[in-house]
């Protein structure tokens, strides 16, 4: 099993919908999560960090369910210029050691 | 944030030979954390380096084909030697940073071998 786990897509969606994904992650001692977007040839940008009481920033909410060891990505009234690659990462270490492990992205298309 | 600089930004290379890529840190971080992306695939770890210590090497990855230097507490160069082919893909320097040690990135090296 993959340390990270994520649908690849591509997920198409018209503009306005809203769109979620999720990613599971396998060993239950990760420290932090994070959702970053890659745009193509480009460098991961961090979107979000992934809080166990979940957060929000503007149309974006992330979820973090430690129980059944999944984050989750929620995209409200999408955006053309939210298409890219959503990458979930997973640091497995300790405070003061980082072990980043990344999931191989869910590509996301919104169409006019 | 981190402002990272990352060159070059792209080349092509001759199967055989090597490339240093390098990377400056606006300021001074422990670690520093190289990826390699390949063609429709997410981040693989290479490496991390210390500075003043030997990098530490992912299972896959040995110091004779990717020499990593870190003189210093803002840079970091990693080496692609007697590349091939199949080293065509594009690498990432990042450091960890702030609250809940997110990961920055440089602006990454497209690096095509012929």
């Amino acid at each position: 099993r993959k340390e990270v786990e994520q649908d690849p897509g591509p997920f198409n969606v018209p503009e306005g919908a809203t769109v979620a994904f999720n990613c599971t992650y396998s060993n239950s001692a990760s420290q932090s999560f994070f959702w970053y977007r890659q745009d193509c040839r480009k460098e991961p940008k961090l979107l979000m960090s992934v809080y166990s009481s979940g957060n929000e920033d503007g149309r974006f909410t992330a979820q973090l369910n430690r129980a059944s060891q999944y984050i989750s990505l929620l995209i409200r009234d999408s955006k053309l210029s939210d298409s890219a690659t959503y990458l979930c990462v997973v640091n497995l270490g300790i405070s003061g050691t980082y072990k980043y492990i990344f999931g191989t992205g869910t590509r996301l298309k919104v169409l006019a | 944030s981190a402002v990272i600089s990352q060159k070059p930004s792209r080349d092509i290379c001759q199967r055989g030979t090597s490339l240093t890529i390098q990377c400056q840190v606006d300021s001074q971080v422990t670690m520093m954390f190289w990826y390699r992306q390949q063609p429709g695939q997410s981040l693989t770890l290479i490496a991390t380096a210390n500075q003043g210590s030997e990098a530490t090497y992912e299972s896959g990855f040995v110091i004779d084909k990717f020499p990593i230097s870190r003189p210093n507490l803002t840079f970091s160069t990693l080496t692609v030697s007697n590349m091939s082919p199949e080293d065509s893909s594009i690498y990432l320097c990042s450091v960890a940073r702030g609250n809940n040690e997110k990961l920055f990135f440089g602006s990454g090296t497209q690096l095509s071998v012929l």
